[in-house]
């Protein structure tokens, strides 16, 4: 246990669907991350949160909305999927602030969209 | 544009084997370099990687960086099927907060 957690682990949603990504850490981090992996390709950034503000957002579809309420949580908010949408979801959070530091990754969530 | 390389894309060995996994990277902004172990579930943190030349050990594992030739290389010694995974390597953190990943090599080992 790396001290990160997602709910739920799998997702299974319709295009016209509404649902939400949980993430937590217990780490005392202050740095929160989403990352995407798809099948056979890299791990893709998606967005970075220090100390509760967003930081980066790597040209994200407005589909996906981040929520982070305070440093131990992290929220993916998804909407109007695509398919192509399905992918693993990957939570991570690091220390202050998350330049240069390991980042801890959560289980993951996989979501599959019909 | 950044860009990470990370070779063999696969390998399969038999236990007792060593291996060498290949990092090579690109990229703009460039503080440390992170390996990660990633089996049927997230990526775990092996090594972190600043200064060139320092060797990195951990068990049966070891890690060093080129800065110079912006290489890295990841040794497995003494290999078990325990090691079967998908190792990815991550330079970036300087600047911003994004690392880059590779695609990762994935290593089997046969018993």
């Amino acid at each position: 246990e790396t001290g990160v957690t997602q709910t739920p682990r799998h997702l299974v949603m319709g295009m016209t669907n509404k649902k939400s990504l949980k993430c937590e850490q217990h780490l005392g981090h202050n740095a929160m991350y989403w990352y995407k992996q798809s099948a056979k390709k890299p791990l893709e950034l998606m967005f970075v949160y220090s100390l509760e503000e967003r930081v980066e957002n790597n040209s994200v579809p407005s589909r996906f909305s981040p929520e982070c309420p305070n440093s131990s949580h992290l929220f993916l908010h998804l909407h109007t999927l695509q398919p192509e949408d399905s992918a693993l979801y990957l939570c991570a959070s690091s220390q202050d602030g998350g330049r240069g530091d390991t980042q801890y990754f959560g289980p993951g969530t996989r979501l599959t969209v019909l | 544009e950044d860009k990470v390389v990370q070779s063999p894309l696969s390998l399969v060995v038999h236990e007792g084997d060593t291996v060498t996994l290949n990092c090579s990277y690109e990229v703009t902004n460039f503080r440390s370099l992170l390996w990660y172990k990633q089996e049927k579930k997230a990526p775990t943190f092996l090594f972190m990687l600043t200064s060139s030349g320092i060797e990195k050990k951990s068990g049966r594992l070891s890690s060093i960086l080129d800065k110079k030739e912006l290489f890295s290389i990841l040794n497995i010694t003494a290999t078990q099927t325990g090691d079967s995974a998908i190792y990815l390597c991550a330079p970036g953190g300087g600047g911003t907060y994004k690392y880059i990943f590779g695609t990762g090599t994935r290593l089997k080992v046969l018993a």
